[in-house]
């Protein structure tokens, strides 16, 4: 079946850095790729939807200049925080579709603690 | 717009007990409905879809759904549970042909407990 992994698996970090998060179809190519935001015992909000080789389009209050996405190749997808403050740790999760399976499927999220 | 409602968020079940979840949607169009299942520290799993065809679904690990149109709903149940059935259970829904692009959109989850 399809895979989607995500690297880093939990991250920690200090108030002010920037982290990124990578988000990989391992055998498929995957056009559009998605990035959630889990909040603990929530669901999932979509925060934005990446299609390769074009801008992210981001969910109403997203802050794009925050939570810089890119998409630069058909099997990658990477996520950017910016400037993390505590108020950015959550759990983040990627999804990935080729447009030709008919479902999203998800990496095992990347928890991100920010002190 | 779709939405989702899971209209319960915890449910303990006693191991080798029936068990359903309920999901509720609305939208203003077809609809392609999901469930999930998310372990502790983990992404999410797809048990089983709908897309069109027959009402009753089956998927992974012994749980079907019935997609009701008239009561729009999709509620997810299995017949005996196990201990390794506890997880957290996401209804969501997409819309559109090419629903592989489309948004989902979640429920709140349901927190499935099994009870030894």
């Amino acid at each position: 079946g399809a895979v989607v992994s995500q690297h880093p698996s939990w991250v920690i970090c200090k108030s002010g850095t920037s982290v990124k998060i990578e988000c990989r179809s391992l055998d498929f190519q995957a056009t559009t790729m998605f990035w959630y935001r889990q909040f603990p015992k929530q669901s999932l909000m979509l925060m934005a939807t990446s299609n390769e080789g074009s801008k992210a389009t981001y969910e109403q209050g997203v802050e794009k200049d925050k939570f810089l996405i890119n998409h630069a190749s058909l099997t990658l997808s990477t996520l950017t925080v910016t400037s993390a403050h505590p108020e950015d740790s959550s759990f983040y999760i990627c999804s990935a579709t080729s447009g030709v399976v008919d479902t999203q499927y998800f990496g095992p999220g990347t928890r991100l603690t920010v002190l | 717009a779709q939405s989702v409602t899971q209209l319960d968020s915890q449910v303990p079940v006693f191991e080798e007990a029936p068990v359903e979840l309920r999901c509720n949607y609305s939208s203003s169009v077809s609809v392609y409905l999901f469930w999930y299942v998310q372990y502790p520290n983990q992404g999410l799993q797809l048990l089983l879809k709908y897309l069109s065809g027959s009402t009753l679904v089956k998927g992974i690990n012994g749980f079907e759904a019935e997609f009701n149109k008239s009561q729009t709903s999709f509620h997810l149940r299995k017949p005996s549970v196990h201990i390794s059935d506890t997880a957290e259970y996401f209804c969501a829904v997409s819309a559109g042909f090419n629903f592989g692009n489309e948004k989902l959109t979640f429920g709140t989850g349901t927190r499935l407990t099994i009870i030894p």
